[in-house]
């Protein structure tokens, strides 16, 4: 069963505008993390952000945030004010406690952002 | 500070050979983690060391695949009598831990290309 979806195979956005990648995942752990890397034409997984199933508070680093809706299993990633460098791969990851070693990914978002 | 890193960059090799892919880790990073991405997917768990020992292998496709962390820090990855199919990139990525919330760092991948 696929845990990780990530409904959007492409994106666009213009430059210094924000953009929203989806993740919805399934799992019937109580206590789990989400993760989502970038991976750009280089091939180099780059960890963005964290967010733990217990945290009371989305999660913000920098230009991202993560809206977690737990109810929902969705943990969408928000870009703002998008840059020419954030034109990559964006991958969306979660570990569950009961299988903490084991990061199951989704199949990722490329994200372009047009000048 | 290094971060992780993976030799070679690309290997190219024929239809039953054997392979060796090295991964160097951040110094002092207890977990280490080898993943396998296909093109177009997310990468997929292969397997996880806690120190020397391998603590979840569950992702190894099947026999063929094999990997070792005698000293508790470089780890190599082996595939003997290697498929087309084994064309793909292998990553490898490094922790503090093996907690939940642990970041996994990843190296830039070495791309196996089976001919």
């Amino acid at each position: 069963a696929q845990k990780i979806t990530q409904t959007q195979p492409g994106m666009f956005v213009q430059e210094k505008e924000a953009v929203t990648l989806d993740c919805t995942y399934d799992t019937s752990d109580p206590s789990y993390g989400l993760f989502w890397y970038k991976q750009p034409s280089s091939g180099e997984m780059i960890f963005l952000i964290y967010q733990g199933s217990y945290d009371q508070q989305n999660a913000t680093e920098g230009r991202y945030s993560l809206n977690f809706q737990k109810a929902r299993k969705s943990a969408n990633l928000v870009i703002s004010a998008s840059q020419l460098g954030d034109s990559a791969m964006y991958f969306c990851a979660m570990r569950e406690t009961y299988n903490n070693n084991d990061m199951r990914f989704g199949a990722g978002t490329r994200l372009t952002v047009k000048p | 500070g290094a971060g992780v890193s993976q030799t070679p960059s690309n290997k190219v090799t024929e239809k039953g050979k054997y392979v060796e892919l090295r991964c160097d880790p951040i110094s002092g990073h207890t977990a280490l983690y080898w993943y396998r991405q296909s093109l177009g997917q997310g990468p997929e768990f292969l397997i996880y060391f806690q120190g020397t020992g391998a603590a979840d292998d569950s992702g190894l496709p099947n026999d063929r695949f094999f990997a070792v962390r005698p000293e508790g820090s470089v780890s190599t990855l082996k595939i003997q009598r290697t498929e087309r199919g084994d064309s793909a990139v292998y990553l490898c990525a490094s922790s503090f831990g093996g907690g939940l919330q642990e970041t996994q760092y990843f190296g830039p991948g070495t791309r196996l290309l089976v001919l």
